[in-house]
Parts: structure tokens; C-alpha cells; sequence
């Protein structure tokens, strides 16, 4: 069974830039996640989809960033325009139907702001 | 204060050792707990998981969940050199606020030869 699957692995911008990351979550798996993991701390979760709608994005900094989830398959985070602050791991993960708990994370995105 | 507290080590351990992660936690929502192994430049990969207090055993991993306490643990046997990655503790409740995972910070575990 294929894992999540995310690109790019590495990106480095200067700030005020604009920024996105592809995912693809296992096949089957109805919930999709966005985390930002900041260097030394755990994952943040940042939005939730299942399918194409949005359950959760609570912490999403949506003057900054926005993420959709065409089709209910792939998705894709953006952030426009990029802080400093923002530098970060950014990791997607999808679980099965009807369970939660069991989340699978893809390698995550580095991203690196100037 | 954090919802989850979890020491961020390092910790490290000679081969063979018997290693005790440990994470506490505020939030008494919370009902699933989870282990995630994240060796450097990796994903987070879940290696065990638990419902309410207990224990579960796996090989050489055993994880104990103490909810009177808030406190959580996972014990490694026969440590190797393999398993030298950052643990960090999750955990998640069924409904509102608590039903989002919440990790801690990570302990980074170096097993030496």
C-alpha cells in the first residue's frame, strides 16, 4: 500500500512570497490533514477535510493560508505571503473511514523563509 | 501551560538499556492515546496506541496509560541503536476541542553502541 505522498520535500523563499504544497493522501482514506511541526515541537494540526469539506481549521491563518481539497482526493496548501515565522515542517496525514485515531503522515514539505 | 507536557531530552542510553518515555497531560477529554516514532527528516509513524488506561504490549515496546494520574508512558526493551529517533505522545477525546490530535513536544532518544 503506497504511502502519503507530498511534494515538494524542500522549498526556500524569501518573505512575502507565496508558497504550495501538494499532497496525496492513501487511497480510501476520507480525512486529510495539514500540520505545521515548528523545529523542537510537535505537530499543529492546521485543517482537517473530510472528503472536500473542511471539519476543522480553527488554527489555520487564514489571512495568510489556505488550503483546499479538489475531488476529495489531493489537496494543497498555500500560504501567501510568507513570514518568517512560517518556517516550518509541513506534514500531511489521512486515516481511514470511521477512524481517527489511526492517522498516516507523508514526509512532510521543509520550508525555509528568508 | 500546555496541554501536553513531554520532556524533550535528549536522552541517551547505552544499547540493551530499558528506556521510559513519559508525557502528562491536562485536558481530562482526552481518551485515545498514541506513540509516533519520528526518525530525523521523516514523517511521524504511529507505533502504538491505546483506548483509556491500561496497558499494551507490542514486542518490545509496552505503552501504559494512568488516567487518574494524566500521565502516560512507553517503555523499550532491549533498546538498539535503531530505535534513536524523537517519540513524540499524541492524544485526542472523542468530541469539541479534544477531538483533534495534540502531540507533544518530542523526546529525542539516542541509543549508543
Amino acid at each position: 500500500e503506497a504511502g502519503v505522498a507530498q511534494s515538494p520535500r524542500y522549498k526556500i523563499i524569501e518573505k512575502r512570497q507565496s508558497v504550495a504544497f501538494w499532497c496525496n493522501p492513501i487511497s480510501g482514506h476520507a480525512t486529510l490533514y495539514w500540520y505545521q511541526q515548528i523545529l523542537g515541537q510537535g505537530p499543529k494540526l492546521l485543517i482537517q477535510f473530510q472528503n472536500n469539506g473542511v471539519v476543522d481549521d480553527s488554527q489555520l491563518p487564514k489571512d495568510r493560508f489556505s488550503a483546499e481539497r479538489l475531488k476529495g482526493v489531493d489537496s494543497t496548501l498555500k500560504i501567501q505571503p510568507a513570514k518568517l515565522e512560517d518556517s516550518a515542517v509541513y506534514l500531511c496525514a489521512s486515516s481511514p473511514p470511521l477512524d481517527r485515531t489511526k492517522q498516516y503522515f507523508g514526509p512532510g514539505t521543509r520550508l525555509t523563509v528568508t | 501551560q500546555k496541554e501536553v507536557e513531554q520532556d524533550p531530552g535528549p536522552l541517551s542510553v547505552p544499547e540493551g538499556a530499558i528506556v521510559s518515555l513519559n508525557c502528562t497531560y491536562s485536558n481530562s477529554a482526552f481518551q485515545y492515546f498514541m506513540w509516533y516514532r519520528q526518525y530525523s527528516r521523516k514523517g511521524p509513524e504511529l507505533l502504538m496506541y491505546t483506548y483509556s488506561s491500561g496497558n499494551k504490549e507490542d514486542g518490545r515496546f509496552t505503552a501504559q496509560v494512568d488516567k487518574s494520574s494524566k500521565y502516560i508512558s512507553l517503555f523499550i526493551r532491549d533498546s538498539q541503536p535503531s530505535d534513536s529517533a524523537t517519540y513524540l505522545c499524541a492524544m485526542m477525546g472523542s468530541a469539541g476541542t479534544a477531538s483533534k490530535l495534540t502531540f507533544g513536544t518530542g523526546t529525542r532518544l539516542q541509543v549508543t553502541l
